[in-house]
């Protein structure tokens, strides 16, 4: 089994759409998360980092931690054509000491935002 | 120049070639990370250097050998390299003071192994 499990998609969208993307995972000592967006040819960039369960809301975006079922969520609100992209889902154990930059991350998943 | 910066961008190279991949960063990070992404498979961390310092080796072939001169810059030499490492490697920094786990990447550069 995986420890970090995301169904790899593609999603295709219409703009303005709500838009769900999902991670589950294994380890129970997972403690912080992360959303990373990676546009085609580039890099991946952190889009969202939350720490314990609970929501954390930044403009359109809304990330969802629940650990008790160890489940992630990202939320996309009124998606745009420009939010194609793959996002990736991401994981510690701790931040910082011996654990740090040890991201442990999701397949990805493609989505397409069709205007 | 801001943020983190890697060279080539693009590289094709034989088997038996060796050639050295560059990153720099620009942030004041104290940490920086080698990454592979290959096709449908998640990253996977290489090597983790804090303050110059190789802090992990993630079970890496030989056949890669990282180099850290300073806390700006990394290298990851490339020899007697295989098909099956033709893939995307990232390299990344971060800040590693003991709260922030926050990793910035660079676009990478893209591997194919004839």
């Amino acid at each position: 089994q995986k420890e970090v499990e995301q169904d790899p998609g593609p999603l295709s969208v219409p703009e303005g759409a709500i838009v769900s993307l999902n991670c589950t995972y294994s380890n129970s000592a997972f403690q912080y998360f992360m959303w990373y967006r990676q546009y085609s040819r580039k890099g991946p960039e952190l889009l969202m980092y939350t720490y314990s369960s609970g929501n954390k809301e930044d403009g359109r975006f809304t990330a969802q931690v629940d650990k008790s079922s160890k489940y992630i969520s990202l939320f996309i609100r009124d998606s745009q054509p420009s939010d194609s992209a793959t996002y990736l889902c991401a994981m510690t154990i701790n931040a910082g000491g011996t654990s740090y930059g040890k991201l442990t991350f999701g397949q990805g998943t493609i989505l397409t935002v069709h205007p | 120049e801001t943020g983190v910066t890697q060279t080539p961008r693009h590289l094709v190279m034989g088997m038996t070639n060796k050639k050295s991949l560059k990153c720099e960063q620009h942030l004041g990070h104290n940490a920086m990370y080698w990454y592979k992404q290959s096709a449908k498979k998640p990253l996977e961390l290489m090597f983790v250097y804090n303050f110059k310092e190789q802090t992990e080796n993630n079970s890496v072939p030989s056949r890669f050998s990282p180099e850290c001169p300073n806390s700006s810059h990394l290298f990851l030499h490339l020899h007697t390299l295989q098909p099956e490492d033709s893939a995307l490697y990232l390299c990344a920094s971060s800040q590693a003071t003991g709260s922030d786990e926050k990793l910035f990447f660079g676009s990478g550069t893209q591997l194919s192994v004839l």
